[in-house]
């Protein structure tokens, strides 16, 4: 598995309800990002982190958001009280260097809230 | 606020011709520019990264300019395949170092 994996692929859940989202990066990259992209749109940034901490979570819509990413490898995207305009594929990247090198993103988990 | 556009919105050609995709940003303070493929249902796979400092970079059958004074760059594809059927993306690395997207443009290659 050289490749970003994100787990699950697809997550139905219902309004109000809590989701984690979770990505793990290509192995020794320190950059990771968080994506949101909505159908017939190009993505929107949410949040990255160079190692552990979030260096930028500027694009998180609200504090429902949250992301964390403790060891400085795997990462994971909190979701609280889920609404209905929250459905979007939520797309992971990593990056050796987070101010040039190319981003490598994983297949998205579709969520969708019901 | 940077702004990145793409034409067309969508794109039909037979097989085997050349075309070119255009991207447009409005801030031209910019790091990279990146060209990307979607294909549905799957993730992003990066085509072509040009430096700010860089004018073009080619892969194979892929050539991307950029004209960072413009605010422009172009992706061409040259004899054109069914298999090069997908949404192409660009997206600029901003001063912020936040990735800024367009839209896309979604190519059918007819055979």
């Amino acid at each position: 598995g050289a490749g970003v994996s994100q787990t699950p692929s697809n997550k139905v859940t219902e309004k109000g309800k809590y989701v984690e989202l979770r990505c793990d990066p290509i192995s020794g990259h320190t950059a990771l990002y968080w994506y949101r992209q909505s159908l017939g749109q190009g993505p929107e940034f949410l949040i990255y982190f160079q190692g552990t901490g979030a260096a930028d979570d500027s694009g998180l819509p609200n504090d429902r958001f949250f992301a964390v990413r403790p060891e400085g490898s795997v990462s994971t995207l909190k979701i609280q009280r889920t609404e209905r305009g929250d459905s979007a594929v939520y797309l992971c990247a990593s990056s050796s260097d987070y101010s040039t090198d190319t981003q490598y993103f994983g297949p998205g988990t579709r969520l969708t809230v019901l | 606020k940077q702004e990145v556009t793409q034409i067309p919105a969508a794109l039909s050609v037979p097989e085997g011709e050349n075309l070119v995709l255009n991207c447009s940003f409005t801030d031209s303070a910019i790091y990279n520019l990146q060209w990307f493929r979607q294909d549905p249902g799957k993730g992003l796979t990066s085509l072509l990264l040009i430096q700010s400092s860089q004018r073009e970079q080619t892969s194979g059958r892929l050539n991307a300019s950029l004209d960072k004074s413009s605010g422009r760059s172009t992706l061409y594809i040259a004899a054109s395949q069914p298999g090069d059927s997908a949404t192409y993306l660009c997206a600029v690395l901003d001063s912020n170092y936040q990735l800024i997207w367009g839209a896309g443009t979604k190519l059918i290659i007819k055979p």
